[in-house]
C-alpha cells in the first residue's frame, strides 16, 4: 500500500530553471494539497485541490502553478525557480478535506542556487 | 497574528517526565483539530485527533478548549523515542493550517 508518493525526493535547480513535482496517491482521496516547510515557518499551504479538475490557492501560491488532471495525481510546477523557493515540499491527501487528517508524502527537498 | 501559534521550544525534559504543549488558533469557525508528530527530515504523521470531549491514547492526552481557542497535548512518562517536533493542525474550509511546531527533547 503506497499511500502518497512524491517524486523526485531531491533536486537542485539553477535560478530560472523550471521543474514539476509529482504527487500520486492510491487511496482514492478527493482532496490533495501542496505545502512547503521552511525552518521556523512551519508548513505553509501553496495550492490545493478539492477534486479532479479543480485547484485553489493557498497561503503562499506566488511562483507556483498546479494541475489535477487525474484524481490520483497532483502536480506542482515552478516556471522560473528562485532561491526563495528552496524548501522542503510536502504533498498530502485527504478523504474528507481534513476532517480525519491528512496522509503526507515523504517530501521533496529542493535547492535553488 | 498567525492563525495558529505554538511555542517553538525546545522543551528539554528527563525520561519519565510529564510535558504539555499548547496551540492557540484564531479562527473560531475551525472544525477539526489534530496533533502531528514530525521526526527530523521526515514527513508529519498523524498522532491523534482532538475532540471537545478530549482524547486519550496511552500516554498521550489531547484536549480542546473552544471558548479559549486552544488545543493541548499532554505526554506522560516521556520516553527517549518521544523526541520529535509536535505540530498542531487546525481545520476549516477543506484544509488544515499548521502551527510551526514545538520541539521536544527527552534526555536519559
Amino acid at each position: 500500500n503506497a499511500g502518497v508518493t512524491q517524486t523526485p525526493k531531491f533536486r537542485v535547480l539553477k535560478t530560472g530553471q523550471s521543474m514539476t513535482l509529482l504527487c500520486a496517491q492510491d487511496m482514492n482521496h478527493e482532496y490533495m494539497y501542496w505545502y512547503r516547510q521552511d525552518p521556523g515557518m512551519g508548513l505553509r499551504l501553496i495550492h490545493y485541490s478539492v477534486g479532479e479538475g479543480t485547484t485553489a490557492k493557498g497561503e503562499v501560491p506566488d511562483g507556483y502553478n498546479v494541475s489535477r488532471l487525474k484524481k490520483q495525481n497532483f502536480l506542482l510546477g515552478l516556471e522560473s525557480a528562485a532561491p526563495s523557493q528552496t524548501s522542503v515540499y510536502f504533498c498530502a491527501s485527504s478523504y474528507s478535506g481534513g476532517d480525519y487528517g491528512y496522509t503526507f508524502g515523504s517530501g521533496t527537498r529542493l535547492t535553488v542556487v | 497574528r498567525k492563525e495558529v501559534e505554538q511555542d517553538p521550544g525546545p522543551f528539554n525534559v528527563p525520561e519519565g517526565a510529564t510535558v504539555a504543549f499548547n496551540c492557540t488558533y484564531s479562527n473560531s469557525a475551525s472544525q477539526s483539530f489534530f496533533w502531528y508528530r514530525q521526526d527530523c527530515r521526515k514527513e508529519p504523521k498523524l498522532l491523534m485527533s482532538v475532540y471537545s470531549s478530549g482524547n486519550e491514547d496511552g500516554r498521550f492526552t489531547a484536549q480542546l478548549n473552544r471558548a479559549s481557542q486552544y488545543i493541548s497535548l499532554l505526554i506522560r512518562d516521556s520516553k527517549l523515542s518521544d523526541s520529535a517536533t509536535y505540530l498542531c493542525a487546525i481545520g476549516s474550509s477543506y484544509k488544515l493550517i499548521f502551527g510551526s511546531g514545538t520541539r521536544l527533547l527527552v534526555r536519559p
